[in-house]
C-alpha cells in the first residue's frame, strides 16, 4: 500500500479481554515500531523490529503486552488482560532500516484507538 | 529518565509572524533529533532533522541545534493558517529508538 495501515482503527473491549492490534508496514520497510501516544502527550516508544527480529522491547509497560513480526512485515502487538490505563491511541511506523538512523524518516499509521471499559 | 521537553504552549502568532519552537534533551547521547508536525486527529509526520551543531534550513523551516546546551529549535517563517498543529521534538537515542516530547500547540492567526 500506500503508506501504513493499521486495524482495528477503533477498538472497545471490555477489562480482562485480550486484544490483538495490526500493524501492515510500506512495502519494502525493514524496520518497524509500535508506540502509545496519550492525549496530550508525545508518542511513547514500546518496541522496535527490523525484519523479523525484536530488536528493543523496553518500552513495553509489562508483560501483558507482547508484539511480534513473523515473517518480517505485519506486525501484531497483543494486550492480554486488558485494563482500563490501557486506554489509548497505538501508533505504528515504519522505515527503510538503512545504515545510518541518524537521518531516517519513520512513517506513523493513522492509531488504533483502544478504550477498555 | 532519558527525556525530552518542550513547552506544551499554546503558542499563538500571527500569520505572517516567525514561530520559534524549543525543546531541550537529557541524554548528551542522543545523536539526531526530528521535528515531527501533527494535526489534531491524524499521526505526525516528519518535517526535518538535524544532527550536526549549527542550523539547516528547508523552505520556510529551519532547524537549529546546539549540542552544548541540549537544544534543539525550530524556527518556521512567514507563519499560515495551515501551520496551526502540534510540534514534536524527537531525541534519537543509542542507534534505533526515538523519544518524543510533549509537543507544543502552535496556533497561527489569520
Amino acid at each position: 500500500g500506500a503508506g501504513v495501515s493499521q486495524s482495528p482503527r477503533y477498538k472497545v473491549t471490555k477489562r480482562g479481554q485480550d486484544v490483538a492490534l495490526r500493524c501492515d508496514p510500506i512495502s519494502g520497510h525493514v524496520s518497524l515500531y509500535w508506540y502509545r501516544q496519550a492525549l496530550g502527550q508525545g508518542p511513547e516508544f514500546l518496541t522496535y523490529f527490523n525484519y523479523e527480529a525484536q530488536q528493543d522491547k523496553s518500552g513495553l509497560p509489562n508483560d501483558r503486552f507482547s508484539a511480534e513480526r513473523p515473517e518480517g512485515s505485519i506486525s501484531t502487538l497483543t494486550i492480554q488482560r486488558t485494563e482500563q490505563r490501557d486506554s489509548a491511541m497505538y501508533r505504528c511506523a515504519s522505515s527503510l532500516g538503512g545504515t545510518s538512523k541518524l537521518s531516517e524518516t519513520q512513517y506513523f499509521g493513522p492509531g488504533t484507538r483502544l478504550l477498555v471499559l | 529518565q532519558k527525556e525530552v521537553e518542550q513547552n506544551s504552549g499554546p503558542l499563538s502568532v500571527p500569520e505572517g509572524a516567525i514561530a520559534s519552537l524549543n525543546c531541550t534533551y537529557s541524554d548528551r547521547g542522543s545523536q539526531s533529533f526530528f521535528w515531527y508536525r501533527q494535526y489534531s486527529g491524524k499521526s505526525p509526520e516528519l518535517i526535518m532533522f538535524i544532527y550536526s551543531n549549527g542550523d539547516k534550513e528547508d523552505g520556510r523551516f529551519t532547524a537549529q541545534l546546539n549540542k552544548a546546551s541540549q537544544y534543539v529549535s525550530l524556527l518556521i517563517r512567514d507563519s499560515q493558517p495551515s501551520d496551526s498543529a502540534t510540534y514534536l521534538c524527537a531525541a534519537l537515542l543509542g542507534s534505533e529508538k526515538l523519544v518524543f516530547g510533549k509537543g507544543t500547540k502552535l496556533t497561527v492567526n489569520p
